[in-house]
């Protein structure tokens, strides 16, 4: 499976946008882009997913490079509920739930 | 329409004692996901099923686990003579079908072996 690389730590100031990284070198064409988040004591919960093009939900946009070589997941307005671990995960189209988490970005949000 | 349900919340066993954890997946879905999360890491994918059938078992342990999501009832994850190690929060995902779409994943099991 191709890997993703997120930094471990970021912090926000509520009200501000953050836009959260991801590398992802060894994409394939046929991998999809999947950002989840996780809550203290949560299960992980979608967040967005793209392929080629920028893709904007009520939660979140998606921003996809050229190469499809990164992305980043950009909240407009974080808020104190935003903070959480959000994970970066490549995915195929032909197996919906398999997949593979690493560390994830520990988000903080101060108010 | 009800999210993916798993009991128990909390699950606390004795070294040597069996734990049966129960998934049911949202309306309408047939795939079931199971993952577990270690202390302080991430998920890790164990078992991948739809009714009646082990798809994709590549991340389950070779000996004392067990999966299984029958044509009626919950999808069990069922773990023999546990261990210290098996400590864990055990997370389900469900969806729809295969291709473009997101699971849906439960509030989770916490395993507790003393």
């Amino acid at each position: 499976d191709a890997k993703t690389t997120q930094p471990n730590s970021m912090e926000s100031n509520e009200e501000e946008p953050v836009h959260l990284p991801c590398n992802h070198s060894t994409i394939s064409g046929t991998d999809y882009i999947h950002w989840y988040r996780q809550l203290p004591s949560q299960g992980p919960e979608y967040v967005i997913h793209g392929l080629t093009s920028n893709v904007n939900n009520r939660m979140a946009s998606l921003a996809i490079a050229e190469d499809r070589k990164s992305s980043t997941l950009i909240l407009h307005r974080a808020t104190l509920r935003d903070a959480a671990v959000y994970y970066c995960i490549l995915r195929k189209n032909t197996n919906a739930g398999k997949s593979t988490f690493g560390d994830g970005t520990t988000l903080t949000v101060k108010p | 329409n009800a999210g993916v349900m798993q009991n128990p919340r909390h699950l606390v066993r004795r070294r040597g004692q069996e734990a049966r954890l129960r998934c049911s997946p949202m309306k309408g879905h047939s795939h079931v996901y199971w993952y577990r999360q270690l202390p302080e890491e991430g998920l890790k994918f164990m078992v991948y099923l739809q009714k009646e059938n082990i798809i994709d078992e590549s991340g389950m342990p070779k000996e004392r686990f067990s999966a299984e999501f029958p044509k009626e009832g919950p999808s069990i994850l069922r773990i023999q003579q546990v261990v210290r190690g098996d400590s864990a929060a055990y997370f389900c995902a469900s969806s729809p079908f295969l291709g473009d779409t997101e699971a849906f994943f439960g509030q989770g099991t916490r395993l507790t072996v003393v």
